[in-house]
């Protein structure tokens, strides 16, 4: 299953609302995750089954869509958001990742 | 607390093999899938394999597949990965990280990280 993302990359400011979008080559349910991955660090869950947000994580994150397409949006960007976030399927094996969106400061 | 601790860097040269461990702590580690993912240089993130701990199972990604294997010790909670023929483009970040067996399926804890490099 293939996973496209878009934009690949956005520039925006401490305090917009910042909007990512994700498409499955095929229906995938609700299987959809989200991280967020910082150069040198582990990669972080956000969210996961499409909408449930990870203990723990702030919740200005927050996940939609079912089937093929799905979004994820931060309300308020925080200085710690800017980083690179990736959708990844967990319908089938192998669980494929999205390109990755880099979120940057403008 | 959960926690997945990876094994040091490593350097090798082209052609040889590479052998990484992931050791987990803080949960019941037949209880959870372990996977193998890697970020090389500028690149996203690359699914490479999957083990089942409670049964050692295994699959891997098309691309790896004859060069890759990835086992576990369940006496030390450990899970090893073994990339073989290694060339320049397997230079990269890798990283385990545990799925719970069953539903929801997500990857909710991750490892630090190993950097392999492999260069002549």
């Amino acid at each position: 299953i293939q996973m496209t993302q878009s934009p690949s990359s956005l520039s925006a400011s401490v305090g917009d609302r910042v909007t990512i979008t994700c498409r499955a080559s095929q229906s995938i349910d609700n299987y959809l995750n989200w991280y967020h991955h910082k150069p040198g660090k582990a990669p972080k869950l956000l969210i996961y089954a499409a909408s449930s947000l990870q203990s723990g994580v702030p919740s200005r994150f927050s996940g939609s869509g079912s089937g093929t397409d799905f979004t994820l949006t931060i309300s308020s960007l925080q200085p710690e958001d800017f980083a690179t976030y990736y959708c990844q399927q967990s319908y089938s094996s192998p669980r494929t990742f999205g390109q990755g969106t880099k979120v940057e400061i403008k | 607390q959960v926690q997945l601790v990876q094994s040091g860097a490593e350097v090798k040269k082209p052609g040889a093999s590479v052998k990484v461990s992931c050791k987990a702590s803080g949960y019941t580690f037949t209880s959870y899938y372990m996977h193998w993912v890697r970020q090389a240089p500028g690149q996203g993130l690359e699914w490479v394999g999957i083990i089942k701990p409670s049964d050692g199972s295994t699959a891997y990604a098309q691309k790896f597949q004859g060069r890759v294997t990835v086992t576990r010790d369940t006496s030390t909670s450990t899970v090893y990965m073994e990339l073989s023929s290694l060339r320049s483009e397997d230079t990269a970040l890798y990283y385990c990280a545990r799925e719970i067996v069953g539903a929801p399926r997500q990857f909710d804890y991750w490892g630090q990280g190993i950097l392999v490099s492999v260069s002549s």
